[in-house]
């Protein structure tokens, strides 16, 4: 059975960074997208990018790019998810999401979320 | 304003079937395969069809299709378990990007 875990709760100044970590088990991970995805409170879910670990292609959202890099450990089979100049609008829970397709179209597993709280 | 249109609320009785849609376009819909994710009180998002697979675990009630732009999931005897948010996605290729729906809010009465 996939699983994809990720790390716990941060809390973060504002202007400072975060980064985010998300385990795979359980079945390829090289082979498969790993998307990040966020959702602020009250909100619906926003794309952030994605990385296809057997390439190391990344691809991000405009709205975050000079802002977030995702990086893979293939030796681990973690994915992480780095975002930089941190403000309070970033306060969101954070979920990693394995792509199904080149592109990843859709989405078959999910990790559980990372609740990131930015606040002075 | 999201890339994908979706119900903002849909109900439905115990037993009922239900359709909840998702409109797109030509560069998303049109050419990608679409995902439905549901979201139970806010945790985490659970995939119930992504494309025309039905992911295990998931029940038979539960199916999707699509027409030109135009998805749709159905669910079939609906249970009070199936309240919930439901959002659809896809990768749309004029915005390189994943793009989701608004999320629709699918009450059980």
């Amino acid at each position: 059975q996939v699983q994809l875990v990720q790390s716990g709760a941060e809390v973060k100044k504002p202007g400072s960074s975060v980064k985010v970590s998300c385990k795979a088990s359980g079945g390829s991970f090289s082979s498969y997208t790993v998307t990040w995805v966020r959702q602020a409170p009250g909100q619906g879910l926003e794309w952030m990018g994605g990385i296809f670990p057997i390439f190391r292609t990344t691809n991000y959202a405009q709205k975050f790019q000079g802002r977030l890099t995702i990086t893979t450990d293939e030796s681990t089979s973690t994915v992480y998810m780095d975002l930089r100049s941190l403000r309070s609008e970033d306060t969101a829970v954070y979920y990693c999401a394995r792509g199904v397709g080149v592109p990843a179209a859709t989405f078959d597993y999910w990790g559980q979320g990372s609740l990131v709280t930015v606040s002075s | 304003q999201s890339a994908l249109t979706q119900e903002a609320s849909v109900s439905g009785t115990v037993g009922q079937k239900v359709t909840l849609s998702c409109t797109g376009n030509s560069n998303n819909i049109g050419s990608y395969a679409v995902g439905w994710y549901q979201q139970i009180s806010h945790g985490a998002p659970k995939t119930v069809m992504f494309g025309n697979s039905l992911p295990s675990g998931i029940p038979d009630r539960f199916s999707g299709s699509k027409s030109g732009t135009t998805a749709s999931l159905n669910i079939s005897g609906l249970q009070p378990e199936d309240e919930a948010d439901y959002y659809c996605s896809t990768w749309d290729y004029s915005l390189s990007a994943q793009v989701f729906g608004g999320g629709t809010k699918l009450t059980v009465l």
